[in-house]
């Protein structure tokens, strides 16, 4: 088991890029989580899948963000047109089942938007 | 919408001294409740869960504990040691996402 990874770690863009992050969740965990994080919040909900199956989007994932998780192993998150605001920590989790113990964390994907 | 509160927002204490942390929810309909460690610029560390039947749970210096009905939920560190300054935020689980504090950043003072 080596945990959740992202990549990557860090990203530096120009305003108006687009950008992909990727999340490989910890093996035979089929429920994966995408959170965003600013400079001294919380975490906040972006959007999940179970499996392949993308089962709940926030209102915080606007139109030009997309995600997929394709063969419901690693997954993808896009953001288009990037913006100053897009600027966050962006971090992905994992379980094995609904209402499990425990999401594991990555460390993140850190993105700086100029 | 589940708002979950932290405080102190900020806490230093001298090493050996003994802290509580403190977490407030508004919504008492949880399936679990998660403290997490942070350090700057790193993901979370899960550190306790404990499930919503639960009172408490314990791990090495730390101790969590739930009081659903109240809404509210305190980590116990004992003994603090510098190597535990780091931001601390509790999640609330709730239907299929967690909801999080704002943390509180703890600084252990040699």
């Amino acid at each position: 088991d080596t945990g959740v990874s992202q990549n990557p770690r860090h990203k530096i863009t120009k305003r108006g890029q687009n950008v992909t992050f990727r999340c490989d969740p910890i093996s035979e965990h089929n429920r994966l989580y995408w959170y965003r994080q600013t400079l001294g919040q919380g975490p906040e909900f972006l959007t999940y899948f179970q499996n392949e199956a993308q089962l709940e989007k926030s209102r915080l994932l606007s139109d030009r963000f997309s995600a997929e998780r394709p063969k419901g192993s690693f997954s993808t998150l896009e953001i288009q047109r990037t913006e100053q605001g897009d600027s966050a920590m962006y971090l992905c989790a994992s379980t094995q089942r609904r209402q499990a113990p425990e999401q594991y964390f990555g460390p993140g994907t850190r993105l700086t938007v100029t | 919408k589940q708002e979950v509160t932290q405080i102190p927002a900020a806490l230093s204490v001298p090493e050996g001294e003994n802290l509580v942390l403190n977490c407030s929810f508004t919504d008492s309909a949880i399936y679990n409740l998660q403290w997490f460690r942070q350090d700057p610029g790193k993901g979370l560390t899960s550190l306790l869960l404990i499930q919503s039947s639960q009172r408490e749970q314990t791990s090495g210096r730390l101790n969590a504990s739930l009081d659903k009905s109240s809404g509210r939920s305190t980590l116990y560190i004992a003994a603090s040691q510098p190597g535990d300054s780091a931001t601390y935020l509790c999640a609330v689980t709730g239907a299929n996402n967690l909801f999080f504090g704002t943390g509180t950043r703890l600084t252990v003072i040699p």
